[in-house]
């Protein structure tokens, strides 16, 4: 079965600070590989999504970046954090090509306070 | 305006009653999905739609393509259904998601 992790599941960073967070989806291949944010009181933002390694669109200009070194990993950086990046952040998967004929599955999520 | 408007925002229940959470969209899709979301954050996906109806459980969600409307509804609520719940819909061309801001429901007991 397809299975998804991201990590860590909390962060308390200081302004300035670098950022890391890593997906990994487990049990199938060429995965689409999303990322979202939720700040508080707000919905879903789509940040970054990646059909294939190396491959990744930018939905939203901000100071956080994306790769997508393997086939199953995506990892949502950041070189320098600022107040407004808190929140919850959430790493997903779908299969295939398209998401009309395809679930998408999240990640337990990222919970990031930067101080 | 958002392409995606939920109503209610938050909507509290008595266990038992019968719920509906209405979704409407401004842009033409090929996929609409109802998500759930926990307190703890985590998300999962309830259903994906085209078209018609699907049902699963307690749970039923509709969509309307000519009106461009969904609606999930929840049949005999119980206090485990408390959760955000959110619409999200494919625009057509896209392979982004747009999404609703969620539709809080507490059910007290």
């Amino acid at each position: 079965s397809q299975t998804i992790h991201q990590w860590p599941a909390t962060l308390v960073q200081p302004v300035g600070s670098p950022l890391s967070l890593e997906c990994t989806v487990e049990g199938t291949s060429n995965p689409n590989l999303y990322w979202y944010r939720q700040a508080a009181g707000r919905g879903l933002q789509l940040l970054f999504y990646s059909v294939g390694i190396g491959q990744i669109s930018s939905e939203v200009p901000q100071n956080l970046s994306a790769s997508r070194p393997q086939d199953r990993q995506f990892i949502l950086s950041s070189k320098k954090l600022l107040l407004s990046d808190s929140g919850f952040y959430l790493c997903a998967w779908s299969r295939g090509v398209t998401l009309s004929g395809n679930t998408i599955y999240f990640g337990e999520g990222s919970w990031l306070t930067v101080v | 305006k958002n392409e995606v408007e939920q109503s209610p925002q938050n909507l509290t229940a008595q266990e038992g009653e019968f719920i509906t959470i209405n979704c409407s969209y401004s842009v033409g899709i090929s996929a609409l999905h109802w998500l759930q979301q926990h307190p703890g954050g985590g998300i999962v996906s309830l259903f994906m739609l085209s078209s018609g109806k699907k049902k699963h459980g307690r749970l039923i969600a509709t969509i309307n393509i000519q009106e461009k409307h969904s609606s999930l509804h929840i049949t005999a609520s119980h206090p485990r259904d408390s959760a955000v719940y959110i619409c999200a819909v494919k625009a057509g061309g896209s392979e982004k998601l747009v999404f609703g801001k969620g539709t809080k429901l507490t059910v007290n007991p």
